[in-house]
Formats: structure tokens, sequence, C-alpha cells
């Protein structure tokens, strides 16, 4: 079974460069995650979508950044323009989950090995 | 932010059991509690989770308070590929709508 599979798995652009990161979540999730990891922050949630709609965007830093989901089996995250303080290594995740079912194996929640970003 | 508090790290000798605390004194009736880890450059990876009773997989063991309030990851051979970094997660949300907020996590050293 193909994982959740993402790219670039790094990149190193010029500040002022717009960045695009792309996602494949795992065939039949409906649920995706992007996150961002830094030394000082940690593991933060950006953005979430479920069937293909975002749900809480709450985590997306700011305007420079935007993602979009066009279909179940793709996703981008977007930095325009890019900023060296967003160097970072950008995880997606998905996820598989029936509408009120509990929180059985299907609802648990599979990474990327992400996309190391390096802004200079 | 996160609704888990967890040590920083913890050292643990190879074939013994370790065992990772994790407070979340404010978890509500129907949120689950998850456990991650991630080793060095990779994405985090799946362990385990429960809701009030103990679990047990391939991996490791849940324990979960009676009140909820704190749980302990036990892993019961440590060896030094289980050197990393382990999050305990509380899942907030409804059906749909599901959070996973990841704390700082405790950074678990197997020593040989």
């Amino acid at each position: 079974d193909a994982g959740v599979i993402q790219s670039p798995r790094h990149e190193v652009t010029e500040m002022g460069q717009e960045v695009t990161l792309r996602c494949k979540p795992i065939s039949g999730h409906n649920s995706l995650f992007w996150y961002r990891q830094t030394m000082m922050r940690g593991l933060e949630l950006l953005i979430y979508f479920n069937n293909n709609v975002p749900i809480d965007d709450s985590g997306m830093p700011e305007d420079r950044f935007s993602a979009k989901m066009p279909n179940a089996s793709f996703s981008t995250l977007k930095i325009q323009p890019s900023e060296p303080r967003d160097s970072a290594v950008y995880f997606c995740a998905s996820r598989y989950t029936t509408p009120g079912q509990g929180a059985k194996s299907g609802n648990t929640i599979y990474f990327g090995e992400g996309s190391w970003l390096t802004v200079v | 932010d996160a609704k888990t508090t967890q040590p920083t790290s913890m050292d643990c000798a190879e074939g013994r059991a370790a065992n990772l605390p994790c407070n979340h004194s404010t978890i509500s009736g129907n949120e689950y509690v998850y456990w991650y880890r991630q080793i060095h450059s990779q994405g985090p990876q799946y362990i385990i989770h429960g809701l009030k009773n103990n679990e047990t997989n391939e991996m490791a063991s849940l324990i979960i308070t009676e009140d909820r309030k704190s749980s302990t990851l036990i892993l019961p051979h440590a060896t030094l590929r289980d050197t990393a970094v382990y999050y305990c997660i509380v899942r907030v949300g409804t059906s749909g709508t599901y959070k996973y907020i990841f704390g700082t996590g405790t950074r678990l050293k197997v020593l040989a």
C-alpha cells in the first residue's frame, strides 16, 4: 500500500520566490492535514480538509500561505512570497473517516515523509 | 494549544521497559488519547490510541487512569531503534472535524 506521498522531498529557494508543496493522500482517505515542524515551534497544524473542503485554517500563519484540495487525491500548500522564516519541514497527513464513526483505526492519521523547505 | 504535557526527555536501558507518562487533565469524556512517535527526519508514526480501557498492540501498551487525566505508554522491551520523540495527543473536535494537536513530546533515548 502506498502511503501519503509528498513532493518535493527537499527544496531550497530564494526569498520572494513562490513555493508549492504537493501531497497525495492514501487512496480512499477523505481527510487531509498539513502540518509544519520547526525546532522552535514543534509540529503545528496549519489546515485540514474533510471531503476536499477546508474545515479549519486557523493555523495558517498569514496570507502568504494558501492550501487547496481540488480533488480527493491531491492537495497543494503554496507560499507566496516565501521568507527565510518559512524554512521548516512540512508534513501532509491523511485519514479515512466514516461520519459518526468512533475512534477506531479508521480515524488514525498517517503522515508522509515531509517536504524539507529552506528559504535563503 | 495542546491539551497534553509530557516530560521533555527520558532514558531507558536497552531490553528494559520504557514507560512514558502523559498528563491530559482537561480531557473531555469523548476525547481519545493517541500516541505517535517521530524518528529523526521521518514523518510521525502511529503507535496506539484509546479512550478509557487499556489497549495493547504489537508495538506498545497504553494504560489510561480511571479518571482519564493521565496515561502511560509502555514499550515492553525497548531497543535502540525505539529512540525517538514520542507524542501524546488528545484528539479534539467532533466527527468530521477532528483535529490532532501535537505537544512538545518526550525525547526517548534507548541506551545500549
